[in-house]
């Protein structure tokens, strides 16, 4: 049971770069997110999404698109890569609301803009 | 409007010692609260949640927390440390209960010393 899968582990990206961030689960759950984690920071929401072809914006969606056309995978866009987006990415499965159940997280991606 | 905040940054105990962490939050509804730890270079992990029943929220690894409404607190506690509890500890609100997002206090890092 591999839970919430993400690639890469660790990039470094060049200002004005793009990239993609990928995410998986194999619990059939509905519900992901994706977070950034800034250092000494809580997590910060950038997207998530309900269901297939559902996705919503959180609390730092700029810079940032996502798209959820299968149950499994929710990949992140980097479009133009700035300073500002070195984090740390954390990706997130929940079967339905959070009261119910907790988040399950992936290990995460490490991301260096320079 | 919700906040959390995580009094202390950083927290060291003995093997063996009491573990105290310290969490109070503000919301306008009757929350749920959580603790997730991260350890180094890994997801978060659900460690224990209140959504309104018990008082006193029993989880993993011989951690508890106890919600007080009257001090808007809900504090992480552990008879004794042990080595592997040396992690980072995430005070977590969901407000409105069942929302599909969590703010997250900043953090509390605790270390055990042998």
């Amino acid at each position: 049971n591999a839970g919430v899968t993400q690639t890469p582990k660790f990039r470094i990206l060049k200002i004005g770069q793009s990239m993609t961030l990928q995410c998986t689960q194999d619990m059939n759950h509905n519900y992901m997110y994706w977070y950034r984690q800034d250092p000494g920071m809580g997590l910060k929401l950038i997207y998530y999404s309900v269901g297939a072809g559902i996705t919503d914006k959180g609390e730092v969606p700029n810079g940032y698109n996502v798209s959820r056309s299968t149950t499994e995978d929710f990949p992140l866009r980097l479009e133009l890569a700035a300073p500002s987006q070195t984090s740390v990415y954390f990706c997130a499965s929940s079967y339905s609301t959070q009261q119910a159940h907790g988040y399950t997280f992936g290990s995460g991606t490490r991301l260096t803009v320079v | 409007a919700q906040s959390v905040t995580q009094l202390d940054s950083h927290v060291s105990v003995s093997e063996g010692t009491p573990v105290l962490l310290r969490c109070n939050y503000s919301s306008s509804y009757s929350p749920s609260l959580f603790w997730y730890v991260q350890h180094p270079n890994k997801g978060l992990q659900l460690l224990l949640k209140y959504t309104s029943a018990a008082t006193l929220v029993k989880g993993i690894n011989g951690f508890e927390a106890e919600f007080k409404k009257s001090e808007t607190s809900f504090h992480l506690t552990k008879p004794s440390a042990h080595m592997s509890d040396a992690a980072e500890y995430f005070c977590v609100v969901s407000d409105p209960p069942g929302a599909n997002n969590l703010f997250f206090g900043t953090g509390t890092r605790l270390t055990v010393i042998p």
